[in-house]
Parts: structure tokens; sequence; C-alpha cells
């Protein structure tokens, strides 16, 4: 069966620092791997999707995560955090049945 | 172009109450979601819609939740009764096919508490 991980219910960075979110999986074959972000009070929005080809998956507002099959991560990261990155972020799996698998998610916050 | 709606945005309820959700998919998405997202969780998926017709509900707590898509446009989801437990956010979201290579756009969610 699919499965996400999150390490780290909450990450803070200092604004214009490097941001990386991390994010493990587990899938049977070869998976679609998701980024989501949810701002206060709304819903989730996709950020970035990995599904085939190039492992480096370049998002919204500056974000990329890197499919490493070896090491069954596609970590997200940001070269230099903004106070409006401010947000949950959720990794999700899927192993293309149509059904996607979210993690319990991150909560960056960033530190003036 | 419209996103998806979704009302109430807050609900609080006494457990065995009833309550219901309404969701109004992004036009000319065929496929409809509902997840659960508990607080500190990701979302869980109760059901999904293809059309009017139910692809997974595999999730869904049966004895007391229900959902229809009928006429294959908006959709309500409905807890009856209500338990403590069920205090979520409920999110609706569309997608144009079933097919995880297209996006869900989700709604603002309708946050659940049942005291």
């Amino acid at each position: 069966a699919q499965s996400v991980t999150q390490l780290g219910s909450h990450v803070s960075v200092s604004e214009g620092a490097l941001v990386l979110l991390r994010c493990n999986y587990s899938s049977s074959v070869p998976p679609y791997l998701f980024w989501y972000v949810q701002y206060p009070n709304q819903g989730l929005q996709l950020l970035l999707k990995y599904t085939t080809g190039a492992t480096l998956v370049k998002g919204i507002n500056g974000f990329e995560a890197e499919f490493k099959k070896s090491e069954t991560s596609f970590h997200l990261t940001k070269p230099s955090a903004h106070m409006s990155d401010a947000a949950e972020y959720f990794c999700a799996v899927s192993d293309r049945d149509d059904k996607i698998i979210f993690g319990k998610g991150t909560r960056l916050h960033i530190l003036p | 172009e419209a996103g998806v709606a979704q009302s109430p945005r807050y609900k609080i309820i006494e457990k065995r109450q009833s309550v219901a959700f309404w969701c109004n998919p992004i036009s000319g998405h065929a496929t409809l979601y509902w997840y659960q997202q508990i607080l500190g969780q990701g979302p869980k998926l109760l059901i999904q819609f293809q059309n009017n017709g139910v692809v997974d509900d595999s999730q869904l707590p049966k004895d007391r939740f229900s959902a229809e898509r009928l006429k294959g446009v908006d959709s309500t989801l409905k807890i009856q009764p209500a338990k403590l437990e069920d205090s979520a956010v409920y999110l609706c979201a569309s997608s144009l096919e079933s097919s995880v290579g297209y996006e869900q756009y989700f709604g603002p969610g309708t946050r659940l508490t049942v005291t």
C-alpha cells in the first residue's frame, strides 16, 4: 500500500533563508508525487507534481522538488523564503489508481 | 473561472444531530471528491463521483454518512447522526476527469464542530 511520511510537523526558517520540507513515500509502482499548499481557511492548491520524465520539477511561487527513486524521497525546496510562504504543505502520492494519499502536513513558519 | 464553491463555511452541531454540506464544482468538471481533514492530518478521501456515479466510497462510513450528486453537477454530503469524532474540515474538490494526471481543484472547505 502506498504511504507518505513528512518529516517535521512544524518547520521554521528565517525570511530569505532556504526552505526545505522533507517527504518520503512508499509505493509498489512508479508513483505520481505531489506537493500541495494550504493557506489558512482555504482549500489546497497544487504547487507541483511529478509524473514521468525529468526528476527535478518546478512549481509555482519559486518552489521545486526532486524525485529521488533510490531514496524514495520528494523533498520540496525554495532558495529564499518569503513571509507569504507561511502555510501548511502537504506531500501526496498516487499509485496511478486515481487515488491520492496525503501526508500529515508540515506547517511552515517564516521568521522576520 | 469560478472556483469550487462550498457552503456553509462553518457549522456547529451537537452530537446525534444531522448536518448537510453542499458543493458546487467548477463548471465542466466530471469528477467530484469529498475529503475529510481532521486537525493535524492530511485530507482523507471519503467518496469520489464520476458524473453522477460513485467511483469509490470505500472509506465512507456508510452507517452515518451519505452523499449524492444528482444531475452530475453539485453534490451534498450528509452526516446523520453526527459523532464527536466527525469534527473536521470537509473539503470538496473537482477535476476534469478522474485520472490523477488531472489537477484537483479544492474548495475552501466546511469546518464542522460537533459538541
